[in-house]
């Protein structure tokens, strides 16, 4: 078990670019989900899937924003035409169908739009 | 509107002190709680949870309780350390079976040596 990985762990990137962050979850955790977190706010939702299916979104969740969980493992969270205000950390957390501990984090990704 | 709320951004306590760290809630329907712990450059941890069916859960130095007819639930961390210091948030989850967390905004916690 190597824990939850996300990928980059940085990403600076000019406004009007695409961006996309990869997150391997725990293996045997079919839940997986997508939050952002801005400075002095907690993690927001931004979307969840089970196995490979995506079954919530979040209105924060623009058309600009894609996430995709093929066949169930990685998962991947693309933003395009970037802007200053998607400038946030982007974690990723996975956890089991029932998990009394909550989800397991991943370390983030910083995504900083200039 | 946020549904779940740390009212106090930070605390400062004294090494072998308790800390009291609290967290209130709007959504009747929550019936599932957690605290994480958070370092800076890392993702959030989880510490520990509590059941809408208790009132109180403990582990070790950390213990919840909940309140929920005034809808109110507190972490103690006794006695302090300074590796505790950290941002502490709480969690809640709708009984909805989206096993969704939602977070409140967090209390950074320094405990002074």
């Amino acid at each position: 078990d190597t824990g939850v990985s996300q990928d980059p762990r940085h990403k600076i990137t000019k406004r009007g670019q695409n961006v996309t962050f990869r997150c391997d979850p725990i293996s045997e955790h079919n839940r997986l989900y997508w939050y952002r977190q801005t400075l002095g706010q907690g993690p927001e939702f931004l979307t969840y899937f089970q196995n490979e299916a995506q079954l919530e979104k979040s209105r924060l969740l623009s058309d600009r924003f894609s996430a995709e969980r093929p066949k169930g493992s990685f998962s991947t969270l693309e933003i395009q035409r970037t802007e200053q205000g998607d400038s946030a950390m982007y974690l990723c957390a996975s956890s089991r169908l029932r998990d009394s501990r909550g989800y397991t984090f991943g370390s983030g990704t910083r995504l900083t739009v200039v | 509107d946020q549904q779940v709320k740390q009212n106090s951004p930070s605390l400062s306590v004294q090494e072998g002190r308790i800390s009291i760290l609290n967290c209130d809630y709007t959504n009747s329907m929550f019936d599932y709680f957690l605290w994480y712990k958070k370092y800076p450059a890392e993702g959030p941890t989880f510490l520990i949870s509590i059941s809408s069916i208790k009132d109180k859960n403990e582990d070790g130095r950390f213990t919840v309780f909940l309140n929920k007819s005034a809808k109110h639930l507190s972490l103690h961390i006794v006695p302090s350390q300074p590796g505790d210091s950290a941002v502490y948030f709480c969690a809640a989850r709708e009984n909805s079976g989206t096993y969704k967390y939602i977070f409140g905004t967090g209390t950074r916690l320094k405990v002074l040596a």
